[in-house]
């Protein structure tokens, strides 16, 4: 069967660097993509990877090592706005995409 | 502006009453996605539909239906035969490419079945 593995939660503390890890088994890979949703809200677009290796977008990066099945999101200099839950999902050899269960991440002032 | 509306964001029905979710989007996207999310889970996919007049089940499509007349709307009706309804229920559209298929999402409908 198809899986995506990310931790249920994690805290980090204001202005520290938190690294959320997304580990996958599907049937193909066509892309992994990270977003952020806050409680009650939809999930906004962070990034996509496709190659292996690191893309940065300002506070955020995202890396994938398809060899390993494994992205981690990379959030530094974090913000109280940054309390939200980051879903990891992979795109399938159908070009579907495959939902993760998300990381709930608590920011401390 | 361009973007994904559902209404209403809030929605209470009783039991063994059907419920119509509407998703409306103007971005031109041909693609548009049902998903249902639960407290820690994923979101799970209950109908796609990458062409009007088309539309394929996801994952869990049991006690659900969908039309797609037009391109711009995707109305998802949760019947009476679906065993556990309440959820928040999240809409979503993307063009039809070979990759990169970004999905943008409508604010979500949470539905409380009573």
């Amino acid at each position: 069967g198809q899986n995506i593995d990310q931790p249920t939660e994690m805290t980090a503390t204001e202005g520290a660097i938190v690294q959320i890890n997304c580990t996958y088994q599907t049937s193909g890979f066509n892309g992994l993509f990270w977003y952020q949703q806050h409680a009650g809200e939809a999930p906004t677009f962070l990034s996509y990877n496709v190659l292996d290796g690191l893309e940065e977008k300002g506070r955020f990066s995202s890396f994938l090592s398809r060899s390993k099945g494994y992205s981690y999101l990379l959030l530094k200099e974090l913000q109280m706005k940054d309390s939200a839950s980051y879903l990891c999902a992979v795109l399938d050899s159908n070009y579907q995409l495959i939902w993760g269960a998300g990381t709930k991440l608590i920011i401390k002032p | 502006d361009g973007g994904i509306t559902q209404s209403p964001k809030y929605l209470f029905r009783k039991e063994g009453q059907n419920v119509t979710l509407s998703c409306e989007q103007n971005l031109n996207h041909d693609a548009m996605y049902w998903y249902r999310q639960d407290p820690g889970q994923g979101l799970r996919l209950i109908y796609y539909s990458q062409i009007v007049n088309d539309f394929q089940k996801g994952d869990i499509a049991e006690g659900y239906s969908v039309s797609r007349e037009k391109k711009e709307s995707f109305p998802l009706t949760v019947t009476s035969a679906q065993k556990n309804p309440t959820a928040f229920y999240l809409c979503a559209s993307s063009v039809v490419t070979s990759d990169h298929n970004e999905q943008f999402f409508g604010p979500g409908t949470r539905l409380t079945v009573l």
